[in-house]
């Protein structure tokens, strides 16, 4: 399996500022996730980063709101932009070979904290 | 459309048995199950292919009935380091999962 880190782990942040999460995986990977996991909650994707590709967002997430990058097979980012104490969450990366049947890691997460 | 995990929670005694729920009103491709520790990230345990089952861990194993559009997960002679939150995830296009809301597992000695 894929060993996947994140930075930063944790932040606190002021509203109206943004916050970049960079997730580093230690090999070349197909598909990237971005997720959140809100406290006592289940994880929710985001949105599907593909290299050399702009990102799939869910529905209820948009790119003004969290931006991502994916510029090599190995690493991404996802930013999150103007932010409010909802913003406030575990965010989380995972990778995947893509299809149905694919296994998927995560990284260790990022908690966040809006005040 | 998130599947739905039953039960909620449920608490055990060291060397009970548990079974956790999945359903889904879509059909199902595949059931990727995870395990997370308060503070942690989810842990891949297994998954299961549509025809077919696949056996990740000693003494945690799981089905899937398609036709049923469900999958269970069994936890046998549970130890006190099974405790956690355990989520299905259905595969969906493109490798994404939808996760449950979660089932908490919490083992006594």
């Amino acid at each position: 399996s894929a060993v996947i880190s994140q930075k930063p782990s944790r932040d606190i942040c002021q509203r109206g500022t943004s916050l970049t999460i960079q997730c580093q995986v230690d090999s070349q990977v197909t598909m990237m996730f971005w997720y959140r996991q809100q406290p006592g909650q289940s994880l929710t994707l985001i949105a599907t980063a593909n290299q050399g590709s702009e990102a799939t967002y869910e529905s209820g997430f948009v790119i003004d709101k969290f931006p991502i990058s994916r510029p090599n097979l190995t690493f991404s980012t996802l930013t999150v932009s103007n932010m409010s104490p909802e913003d406030s969450s575990i965010y989380l990366c995972s990778t995947g070979t893509g299809g149905f049947y694919n296994e998927q890691f995560f990284g260790p997460g990022t908690r966040l904290t809006v005040l | 459309q998130q599947p739905v995990q039953s039960p909620q929670a449920v608490i055990l005694r060291e060397g009970e048995d548990a079974v956790i729920n999945c359903s889904s009103s879509k059909a199902l491709y595949s059931v990727h199950w995870y395990r997370q520790k308060h503070g942690e990230a989810p842990v891949f345990l297994m998954i299961l292919l549509k025809g077919g089952e696949q056996k990740g861990h000693e003494k945690i194993s799981a089905s899937f009935n398609e036709k049923k559009q469900q999958s269970s997960l069994y936890l046998t002679a549970s130890q006190l380091s099974y405790s956690g939150t355990y989520f299905c995830g259905t595969g969906g296009p493109g490798g994404k999962l939808i996760f449950g809301q979660g089932t908490e597992l919490s083992v006594k000695p």
